[in-house]
C-alpha cells in the first residue's frame, strides 16, 4: 500500500514568517493530494488540496506544490499568523476512492 | 447541516472490555470510514463502508469490526479492548462516487481511554 512521510514533525516560526512542511509517498498511482489541519480537539480540516495534473495551487497565503517524478509534494504558508498554529497533516489518495493515507503529522507554532 | 457527528465524545473502558462507536455521516453521503489516531500520529484508516459492507480494511486485526445501517450511519466495535487501542477514533464521510475535488468531512472523534 502506499506510504506517506512527513517533514518536519514540529516547526515554530515567528509571526510574518514562512513556514514549509514537506511530504514524500510511494504509490505513483496516487493522484489527490490533501492538507488537512487539526487544531487541538478539533476535527481535521481541509484546507487545500491538489491533483496529480497540477503541479502548483494557490489559496490566498497556503500554497501546495507537488513534484510527481520525485513523489513529493509541499505546503507553503506565507505571512504565518498566531491562528495558523495547528496540527498539519498530508494525504495522499487514488481517486476515485477514498482510502486516505495520512502523513504523521507537523506540529506548528507560530511566535507572535 | 450538522456535518458528520459522532457518539459518544469521550469513553474510558477497562482492558478485556468491549466497545461501540458510532457515527452519522453528512447529509449526502454515503461511505464511511474510520480511522485510528493515536497521539502524535496521523490518522490510520481502519476500514471503509458503503452499501452496508465492508469495502476496504486497513492493517487492523478482526477485533475491530464494523456495521453500516440502511441510513448510512455507521458503528465501530472493538473488542478484548487492550491499551494500546487507547486512541481517538475519528470518521469521516464522502460520497459513494467520489470522484475530483470530493472533500471527506471528518467527525470531531471519540475520545478512547483504556485502563
Amino acid at each position: 500500500g502506499e506510504n506517506v512521510e512527513q517533514h518536519p514533525s514540529t516547526l515554530s516560526v515567528q509571526e510574518g514568517d514562512s513556514a514549509v512542511i514537506k511530504c514524500t509517498y510511494s504509490d505513483s498511482a496516487s493522484n489527490y493530494f490533501p492538507w488537512y489541519k487539526q487544531e487541538l480537539g478539533k476535527r481535521p480540516q481541509l484546507i487545500i488540496d491538489i491533483r496529480s495534473n497540477v503541479g502548483e495551487k494557490k489559496d490566498q497565503r497556503i500554497a501546495v506544490t507537488l513534484n510527481k517524478t520525485a513523489k513529493h509534494f509541499s505546503l507553503h504558508i506565507t505571512e504565518t499568523q498566531p491562528e495558523d498554529s495547528a496540527v498539519y497533516f498530508c494525504a495522499a489518495i487514488k481517486r476515485p476512492g477514498n482510502q486516505f493515507y495520512f502523513g504523521t503529522g507537523t506540529s506548528l507554532t507560530v511566535i507572535p | 447541516d450538522a456535518g458528520v457527528t459522532q457518539s459518544p465524545t469521550h469513553l474510558i473502558k477497562t482492558r478485556g472490555q468491549q466497545v461501540t462507536l458510532r457515527c452519522s455521516p453528512k447529509s449526502g453521503h454515503d461511505t464511511v470510514s474510520w480511522y485510528q489516531q493515536a497521539l502524535g500520529q496521523g490518522p490510520q484508516f481502519i476500514f471503509q463502508y458503503y452499501e452496508e459492507e465492508e469495502r476496504q480494511r486497513g492493517n487492523f486485526p478482526d477485533r475491530f469490526s464494523g456495521h453500516q445501517f440502511p441510513n448510512y450511519s455507521s458503528e465501530l466495535n472493538v473488542n478484548a479492548l487492550l491499551l494500546g487501542d487507547s486512541a481517538l477514533y475519528l470518521c469521516a464521510s464522502s460520497p459513494r462516487g467520489a470522484g475530483w475535488d470530493t472533500e471527506a468531512f471528518f467527525g470531531q472523534g471519540t475520545r478512547l481511554t483504556v485502563v
